[in-house]
C-alpha cells in the first residue's frame, strides 16, 4: 500500500512569503502529524489532527497553521517566512496514535527560505 | 517534564556490536519507538517496546528498557555499512494526552567502518 506523500520534495521560498506544505496519509489512517527538524533544534513537534481538528499544538508561533480535511489529507501553511525556518517538514500519519503501529512519516519536504 | 536525551555519535567496525543508548524524563510513557533516518529521507520506524517490558529482540536488533532509571537502549548485532544512519529514540505519552505527540531525542549518528 502507498505510504505517506509529502509535496513538493523541495521548495526555495523568500523572506515574507507564505508557503502552503502537503501530506497526504496512508489510507486508513486518521491522525496526521508535523514535525520541523532543524540541525539545531532537532525534531520538533507542530501539531496533530484527527478527524479534521487539531488536538495538540507544539510551541510555535501562529505563523504555522494547517488543516486537514474531510479525506485525512493535511496541508501546512507558514506566513511571513523568516531565515529560521529553513529546515525539513515531517509528516507522520497513525492508525492509532500511541499504538505499536507508530507512527509512519513521509520522505519530508525541504524548505529553504532565502 | 518531557525531554529525551541520546549520545550523539558511535562509531563501529563492520560486523561489531552497536549499542544506542536513549534517556527519558516522562514516567508516564507507554511506547517508546526507535526510528532511523538515511541521509535524504524520512524516519524509519525500526521497532517500539511497551513501557511495561523490559525488552523486545527482532531479529539484529534488542531493546532493553530499564524503567527504574528511565534508560533506553538499542543494540544492533552484526552491524553492517547499510547500518550507518541516524537514530533517533521517541516516546509517546500516555492518554488522555495521547494525541500523536512523540517527543525525540536528539538522534545518534552511527557510523560503520568497513
Amino acid at each position: 500500500k502507498a505510504g505517506v506523500t509529502q509535496t513538493p520534495r523541495y521548495l526555495i521560498k523568500t523572506r515574507g512569503q507564505q508557503v502552503t506544505l502537503s501530506c497526504s496519509p496512508i489510507s486508513g489512517h486518521r491522525s496526521v502529524s508535523w514535525y520541523q527538524q532543524t540541525p539545531g533544534q532537532g525534531l520538533q513537534f507542530l501539531f496533530e489532527y484527527f478527524s479534521e481538528t487539531q488536538r495538540n499544538k507544539g510551541n510555535f508561533p501562529g505563523r504555522f497553521s494547517g488543516r486537514q480535511f474531510s479525506n485525512s489529507r493535511s496541508e501546512m501553511n507558514v506566513s511571513t517566512l523568516e531565515l529560521g525556518d529553513s529546515a525539513l517538514y515531517l509528516c507522520a500519519s497513525s492508525l492509532v496514535p500511541g499504538t505499536p503501529y507508530g507512527y509512519t512519516f513521509g520522505s519530508g519536504t525541504r524548505l529553504t527560505v532565502v | 517534564g518531557e525531554d529525551v536525551e541520546q549520545s550523539l555519535f558511535l562509531s563501529v567496525r563492520e560486523g561489531d556490536s552497536s549499542v544506542i543508548n536513549c534517556t527519558y524524563t516522562d514516567s508516564s510513557s507507554t511506547y517508546l519507538y526507535w526510528y532511523k533516518q538515511e541521509p535524504g529521507a524520512g524516519l524509519q520506524l525500526l521497532t517500539y517496546i511497551f513501557s511495561n517490558m523490559d525488552m523486545k529482540q527482532d531479529q539484529r536488533l534488542t531493546v532493553l528498557l530499564n524503567k527504574k532509571d528511565k534508560h533506553l537502549s538499542l543494540r544492533i548485532a552484526d552491524t553492517q555499512t547499510g547500518d550507518s544512519a541516524i537514530y533517533f529514540c521517541a516516546e509517546v505519552l500516555l492518554p488522555p494526552s495521547n494525541t500523536g505527540k512523540l517527543i525525540f531525542g536528539q538522534g545518534t549518528t552511527l557510523q560503520v567502518k568497513p
